[in-house]
């Protein structure tokens, strides 16, 4: 298995500009999370969904993130309208009962 | 929210040396684990413990829970300049289904 797959490695936009993450979990993996990692934050847990349904989206920041499941083998997260304070790494992680979690390789987003 | 809080923040030591990261939390758990975190790169599972376990060794790595002091420590022993990294704790939430993840300790070997 590839491990967990996100899409792009970086991203460079421009304040107001809309940006979708992506994400392929690992194949047999039930539960999907997305990460946000900043200096001054760590590691927050911004939403997670198990069988594609997302579960506690309490981390999401605010309504210019959403974040969607439409099948189990693929999720994206999109901000829009992004503003630089959105700028840090975006590491999506998938697991299942019987594995622990696997994290992908993270999105650093930078938004200008 | 950040349930883990490892202690130290920073913690640097001569290669050879055993380097300890200590971690605590709030609520109650099915495991902890720990995870490592190369400067620029993606999060690398360690090593889990679960609530009903107090200790788990692997290869140089040793790990204690303590569910009455909520706490964990991390030991790496014999360290190597290629330890040099970051080091978080995260929680298994009891209910949550869910990895929350601590503010981290950044490791320093030097050689």
């Amino acid at each position: 298995d590839a491990g967990v797959i996100q899409s792009p490695r970086h991203e460079v936009t421009e304040m107001g500009q809309e940006v979708t993450l992506r994400c392929k979990p690992i194949s047999g993996h039930n539960s999907l999370f997305w990460y946000r990692q900043t200096m001054m934050r760590g590691l927050e847990l911004l939403i997670y969904f198990n069988n594609n349904v997302p579960i506690d989206d309490s981390g999401m920041p605010e309504d210019r993130f959403s974040a969607k499941m439409p099948n189990a083998s693929f999720s994206t997260l999109k901000i829009q309208p992004s503003e630089p304070r959105d700028s840090a790494v975006y590491f999506c992680a998938s697991s299942s009962p019987r594995s622990g979690y696997t994290f992908g390789s993270g999105t650093r987003l930078t938004v200008v | 929210s950040q349930q883990g809080e490892e202690d130290p923040q920073a913690l640097s030591i001569q290669e050879g040396e055993n380097a300890t990261m200590n971690c605590s939390y709030k609520t109650s758990i099915n495991n902890l684990q720990w995870y490592r975190q190369n400067s620029g790169r993606g999060l690398v599972h360690l090593i889990l413990i679960r609530s009903n376990e107090r200790e788990k060794h692997s290869g140089r790595l040793r790990v204690t829970l303590d569910t009455s002091k909520k706490s964990s420590s991390l030991l790496i022993t014999a360290s190597r300049a290629a330890d040099t990294a970051s080091y978080f704790c995260a929680t298994d939430e009891r209910g949550a289904q869910k990895l929350v993840f601590g503010q981290g300790t950044r490791l320093t070997i030097n050689p």
